[in-house]
């Protein structure tokens, strides 16, 4: 299976800040990326889909403006969570996708933020 | 239409036993279901995965059987062994891009 990596493992930070979250397909070229986001003992929830050189699309009820992704290589794609709150308190994991796979879908270890 | 359902919401196991996950879905557009082994704060990874055009499909101890007709799919774990007690999600696909998640099962193989 793919490789991923994300950055950093955890993160804690004070609300009305930001955080950057990095996922990074390691072994082949993704020109798809997911983010997920996933509550204690709760299943994964998709946030957006990103697309290496084009604008994310987001699920609906997940706010474009507060989350931003930019995947700017084939292998980086980020998230940043803008002006936190401690609701955004979650782990956060993202995927890769190739079509050169059958459309598998690999996952990163996860990130997981507090907010203070 | 998006959802699926997935049963039990948790499960306990003897050494040795088999384990078994069930999950339903009603959208017909899926055509990929992927299960997932999850354990505590680390990301999922990819177990077995199978798509309609086959009924079964068996990798090691962990085998899928897919009913399209009843649209259900379940992961069977046999042998099931201590280092297996972790989180199982099902999950579903139209056309291999995002994925709809199951509720999860939370597997306990006691010794």
């Amino acid at each position: 299976g793919a490789v991923v990596s994300q950055h950093p493992s955890w993160v804690i930070c004070k609300s009305g800040t930001s955080v950057k979250i990095e996922c990074r397909s390691l072994d082949f070229q993704a020109t798809t990326m997911f983010w997920y986001r996933q509550f204690p003992k709760q299943s994964l929830m998709l946030m957006a889909t990103s697309n290496e050189g084009s604008k994310a699309t987001y699920e609906q009820g997940v706010e474009k403006d507060k989350f931003l992704i930019n995947h700017a290589s084939l292998t980086l794609s980020t998230l940043t969570v803008t002006s936190a709150h401690p609701e955004d308190s979650s782990f956060y994991i993202c995927s890769v996708r190739s079509s050169g796979m059958g459309g598998e879908q690999y996952f990163g270890p996860g990130t997981r933020l507090t907010v203070t | 239409q998006q959802q699926v359902k997935q049963s039990p919401q948790s499960l306990i196991v003897q050494k040795g036993g088999i384990s078994i996950i069930n999950c339903a879905y009603e959208n017909t557009a899926f055509d990929y279901f992927p299960w997932y082994q999850q354990f505590p704060g680390k990301g999922p990874a990819l177990l077995i995965a199978i798509r309609p055009d086959v009924s079964e499909k068996k990798e090691g101890r962990f085998t899928i059987s897919f009913n399209k007709s009843a649209k259900q799919f379940s992961l069977h774990i046999m042998d099931s062994q201590p280092g297996d007690s972790a989180t199982y999600f099902c999950a579903a696909s139209p056309g291999g891009n995002k994925l709809i998640f199951g509720a999860g099962t939370r597997l306990a193989v006691h010794p």
